[in-house]
């Protein structure tokens, strides 16, 4: 079961340049998510999807920009990559929960560093 | 601003000794999970609290979330080496869609 894939696992950027992180999803889920994660800082959301064609900003977006064209496909873009978007992005899915959250399936990550 | 500040940071016992983490909020949630990261991975899934009060199990793990859904606990009996690894409260009150995050709560079981 592939689940949640992240590609790539690893990059090293330049200041300035742009990138793109891979994000695909066999569960059918209908939410997408990326969320970044720092050294003592937790999970940080990033942007959001609820479903084809939908994105929403989370708590850290700028720098990043998201689409959502397949339910499967949740790719993040990075323009003009800084040294603070070093960090280890992580993709995520889950059903609808309602009021009840459902669980997240997270991608095995990207480490990203900006020199 | 909703935040979930977790206790200890770090921590670092025997193989065999009991311990407790803490998830702790101003903030009521509706939900609340406990997720378990380890290096080079994404987290996983524990459990997820939903009641005020409510209390459950997960072999040697008990989870508790608070009376007034404020706060949760996730208490470990006889730790073991494999128990070792970043443990993540995370909280919810939208239906998933905007869950926030502790830092979580780094855990070493030495042998």
């Amino acid at each position: 079961n592939a689940g949640v894939t992240q590609t790539p696992k690893f990059r090293i950027l330049k200041i300035g340049q742009s990138m793109t992180l891979q994000c695909t999803q066999d569960m059918n889920h209908n939410y997408m998510y990326w969320y970044r994660q720092d050294p003592g800082m937790g999970l940080k959301l990033i942007y959001y999807s609820v479903g084809a064609g939908i994105t929403d900003k989370g708590e850290v977006p700028n720098g990043y920009n998201v689409s959502r064209s397949t339910t499967e496909d949740f790719p993040l873009r990075l323009e003009l990559a800084a040294p603070s978007q070093t960090s280890v992005y992580f993709c995520a899915s889950s059903h609808p929960g309602g009021s009840v959250t459902g669980e997240l399936f997270f991608g095995e990550g990207s480490r990203l560093t900006v020199l | 601003t909703q935040l979930l500040e977790q206790s200890p940071q770090f921590l670092s016992i025997q193989e065999g000794e009991n311990l407790t983490v803490y998830c702790n909020s101003s903030s009521v949630f509706s939900s609340l999970q406990w997720y378990r990261q380890e290096p080079g991975e994404g987290p996983v899934l524990l459990v997820t609290v939903v009641t005020g009060g409510e209390v459950k199990k997960l072999k040697r793990l008990t989870f508790q979330f608070g009376d007034a859904r404020k706060d949760s606990s996730l208490h470990i009996t006889a730790a073991q080496p494999g128990d070792t690894g970043l443990y993540l409260c995370a909280g919810d009150n939208t239906g998933g869609f905007k869950t926030i995050f502790g830092a979580g709560t780094r855990l070493f079981v030495k042998a």
